[in-house]
Formats: structure tokens, sequence, C-alpha cells
């Protein structure tokens, strides 16, 4: 099984909503990734979780949370984002090393109105 | 910084035509490259990849890469191209920190 998956598939929120993205993978990778991604654009890093803990924050706002409660899940927890927060975001995993194949999940479309 | 540069945003050839998608790295040691595809509203998915080895690389849905240390490239090619494959392709490098670097993407519209 070389499946993420993630949840939910679309969402709209208020700008203050609190609304939380949920992915999972069962592969036993030991590094899960979350990324945005705007329209016609490459996906843009956010964290990077390895061995459950948090190793890589591309300086995101506050108003994104980032959660692993054990190795196969990944949380993202959202709160007073902006309308500019809209875009695709994709959760990813990968097994160990920089040359292992990267699992990417089919994202959530999120609308921030 | 090390950086992926993917030449030409939008790609048109016709079907039964050479599809060539060009990237090209910077970097001082040997990268580790790989070509993602990506259909509308969907995930990133892997074509192939590069490590070490061998320098030509076969992937998935008749796609293939040549890594070329001399010219820094890993252009991706398939000798045919099929209405299936028009989406946006992004080439990847990764990192020993766990990072991947994307270029900025090529879409490729495939004419009937």
């Amino acid at each position: 099984d070389t499946e993420v998956t993630q949840t939910p598939k679309h969402l709209v929120m208020g700008m203050t909503n609190k609304k939380s993205l949920k992915c999972e993978q069962h592969m036993g990778h030991r590094a899960m990734y979350w990324y945005k991604q705007k329209a016609k654009k490459p996906p843009e890093l956010m964290f990077v979780y390895s061995y459950e803990k948090l190793s890589i924050n591309e300086s995101v706002p506050s108003r994104f949370s980032p959660e692993c409660p054990n190795s196969s899940l990944l949380n993202l927890h959202l709160h007073a984002l902006q309308p500019e927060d809209s875009a695709l975001y994709l959760c990813a995993s990968r097994s160990q090393g920089p040359a292992d194949t990267q699992y990417f999940g089919p994202g959530t479309r999120l609308t921030v109105l | 910084a090390q950086s992926v540069t993917q030449l030409g945003s939008h790609v048109s050839v016709s079907e039964g035509a050479l599809v060539l998608l060009r990237c090209n790295y910077s970097s001082s040691v040997p990268p580790y490259l790989f070509w993602y595809v990506q259909y509308p509203n969907q995930g990133l998915q892997l074509l192939l990849k590069y490590t070490t080895g061998a320098t030509l690389v076969k992937g998935i849905n008749g796609f293939e890469a040549e890594f070329k240390k001399s010219e820094t490239s890993f252009h991706l090619t398939k000798p045919s191209a099929h209405m299936s494959d028009a989406a946006e392709y992004f080439c990847a490098r990764g990192t020993n920190a766990g990072k991947s670097t994307f270029g900025d993407g090529t879409t490729l519209t495939v004419k009937p």
C-alpha cells in the first residue's frame, strides 16, 4: 500500500473558524510533510516531521499549527486564516533519506472566505 | 543555493510526437533528482528518480530521463505523446536535510 490519504477533500471556512486537515499513511514512513500549493505554482514546503518530531518549520505563520499524534497521522490545525491562505494543501511522506521516494496525498482544497 | 530550473513553463506537442521537458540543477554535489506529474486537483505522482548508478532512468507511463552531470541536466522524454499525458510536470531535487526543492513546473499540452 503506497497511499497517503487526506481529509477533507474540500474545505470552506471563514476567517474566524477553527478547522483541521488530516493526513494518514500506513507505509511505515518516518518523515511526513505539509506543503501549500497555489494554482500553477510548485508546492511550497511548510513543515517536516521526522520520527514524530517537528524538524523543519519554514517560517509558517502561527495560524497554521501542525501536529503529529503518531507515526501514521499528521494534522494541520487552522485558525484565523486569511483569504490568501486559500490553496491546495498537500501532505506527503517519505521512508527515510533524501533519495527515497516522497509519496503525496491528493490534497485538501481550502477556501477561506 | 541549490536549485532546480525548468526551461519552458508551457510545452505543446501533437499526439504521437516526442515529449521533451527540460530540467537543470545547480549543485556542487551529486543530487537526488525526481520528476513528478500532477493532474488537475490531484497530488503529485512520481514518474521516475535518479539517485546513483545508471544515468538513464526509466519511469512509469513510458517516460525516461537521462542524468548528465557534465550538463547538470535531467531532461524528461517520452517518444510518443498521448492525450492522457497532458498535465503539470515538476522536476525536483532531494537534499540531505530532508527537503525537496521543486522547479516552477512545465504545463504539457497534447494536441490531437
